[in-house]
């Protein structure tokens, strides 16, 4: 049974902080994925990454970075917090073979930035 | 790139009522139709899936469609019972790309 953990559920932190989210996977997956998520607006892509240290940029790329420095493991960073980025924050990840594999989510992280 | 509409973006219906929910894609080289369902405080899972040589698939209650012409495919759910309350999303992808594209999610609410 595939596995996706993210470190906290819930984060509360302060406008202009550094913050760290990660997400771990446990089948060996290729691909892992940072979405936002916020009412109305969906699942909006912030980052993408098909392989240790490769990235690509999703829709919502600004204010944010990552990291995977092991296969298993995708970070989020957001250098700078800002209140605009109270949101619902979910991993993914998902096995590279076809388009046509099952894309499996962590719990999701619930960020609050005052 | 690709474009995935969802509508609508809420709707409620009485229990044993059908329910319906419509997507739209706008890059025909889309050739995979998954479904995901997110209850209130939890993570989206995939229900159901449907690629693109096939034009209906069915897993008890929950059927999906698709139509290649008209690039639009749906979610039917048939009998619908109070633990179908959740926000239903749907996505495609083309074989070879890395990531879905997801719709913008619809509140599915069944009235007891």
């Amino acid at each position: 049974d595939v596995k996706v953990t993210q470190s906290s559920r819930y984060l509360v932190k302060r406008t202009g902080e550094k913050v760290f989210l990660e997400c771990v996977q446990d089948m060996d997956h290729e691909n892992m994925f940072w979405y936002r998520q916020d009412p109305g607006l969906g699942l909006r892509l912030i980052y993408f990454s098909y392989d240790v240290k490769m990235k690509e940029k999703g829709d919502i790329p600004e204010g944010y970075s990552v990291s995977r420095e092991k296969k298993e493991r995708f970070s989020l960073i957001l250098e700078s917090a800002s209140t605009n980025q109270t949101s619902m924050y979910l991993c993914a990840s998902r096995k590279q073979q076809t388009a046509q594999e099952t894309q499996y989510f962590g719990p999701g992280t619930r960020l609050l930035v005052l | 790139g690709e474009n995935v509409e969802q509508h609508p973006s809420t709707l409620s219906v009485q229990e044993g009522d059908s329910a319906v929910i419509k997507c739209t894609y706008s890059d025909s080289a889309s050739n995979y139709f998954p479904w995901y369902k997110q209850e209130l405080g939890k993570r989206p899972q995939l229900i159901i899936d449907i690629r693109s040589n096939v034009g209906e698939k069915k897993d008890q209650r929950i059927a999906v469609t698709l139509n290649k012409t008209a690039k639009h495919f749906s979610l039917h759910i048939t009998e619908t019972q109070p633990e179908d309350s959740a926000v239903y999303f749907c996505a495609a992808i083309e074989t070879g790309a890395n990531n879905l594209f997801f719709g913008t999610g619809t509140r599915l609410t069944v009235i007891p």
